[in-house]
């Protein structure tokens, strides 16, 4: 069963760049994953789908700042120019037949 | 604008049941997978259950497996979750996610709900 592999914290400064890794499992490394972004107080919200190859495609509204990119097993979010907005709990999501799964998820503080 | 908007939680004692509703709007609902998700407090996302656009394929994460059932009303738009046998440990916010089109396995949820609040409490 694939699992995924988060960092649980993470800081940047202000206007910065920051780059979260999310691990898939052995035997698991081409699947695509999601990552989505919670604010405090806030239900999650979908930043963007990314593939093995890096491709990745933007949720609505997502602003360039945010990017994906991949490494063997490894799927990345790059955030540019952090913002105190982005100061936030970021997950990764992959899936299956009959299965979704989350990564443990990165809090991300904004210094 | 597409919309998930969850509604049915409340403080339910231990043994007890709740229904959870998720009304959509802005989209073509029946085409669509549809999710349960769950966060406890201070915790992170946990999958709890999916059901494809014609009710055919369920899932069920094991640790709600036999308790639990989803549900859909493709005429209402409107996705359920019936859970019993409560426990404290199924406390949580529960959302609502869109998961694929006429798809079976699986995709990036790429709309949520706003959340319920369920706690299960003496």
């Amino acid at each position: 069963q694939v699992v995924l592999t988060q960092s649980p914290s993470a800081s940047a400064s202000l206007g910065a760049s920051v780059k979260l890794t999310c691990t898939l499992s052995s035997g698991h490394s081409t699947y695509a994953i999601a990552w989505h972004q919670q604010q405090p107080g806030k239900g999650p919200r979908y930043l963007m789908k990314l593939n093995s190859a890096g491709s990745h495609s933007k949720g609505d509204g997502i602003p360039d700042r945010f990017s994906g990119s991949s490494s063997g097993p490894e799927r990345y979010l790059t955030i540019s120019s952090l913002q105190s907005e982005d100061e936030a709990d970021y997950y990764c999501q992959t899936w299956g037949t009959g299965i979704r799964v989350f990564g443990g998820g990165t809090k991300l503080t904004v210094l | 604008e597409v919309q998930l908007v969850e509604s049915g939680g409340g403080l339910v004692k231990p043994g007890g049941s709740l229904r959870l509703s998720c009304a959509a709007s802005g989209f073509t609902f029946s085409t669509y997978s549809m999710n349960w998700v769950r966060q406890a407090p201070g915790k992170g996302l946990e999958w709890v259950s999916s059901i494809n656009s014609g009710s055919t394929y369920i899932y069920y994460a094991d640790s709600v497996k036999g308790r639990f059932t989803i549900s859909r009303d493709n005429a209402k738009n409107s996705l359920y979750l019936q859970m019993n046998s409560l426990r404290a440990d199924d406390t949580a916010v529960y959302y609502c996610a869109r998961d694929c089109v006429y798809c079976n396995e699986g995709d990036a949820f790429d709309i949520w709900g706003q959340g319920t609040m369920v706690t299960v409490s003496s």
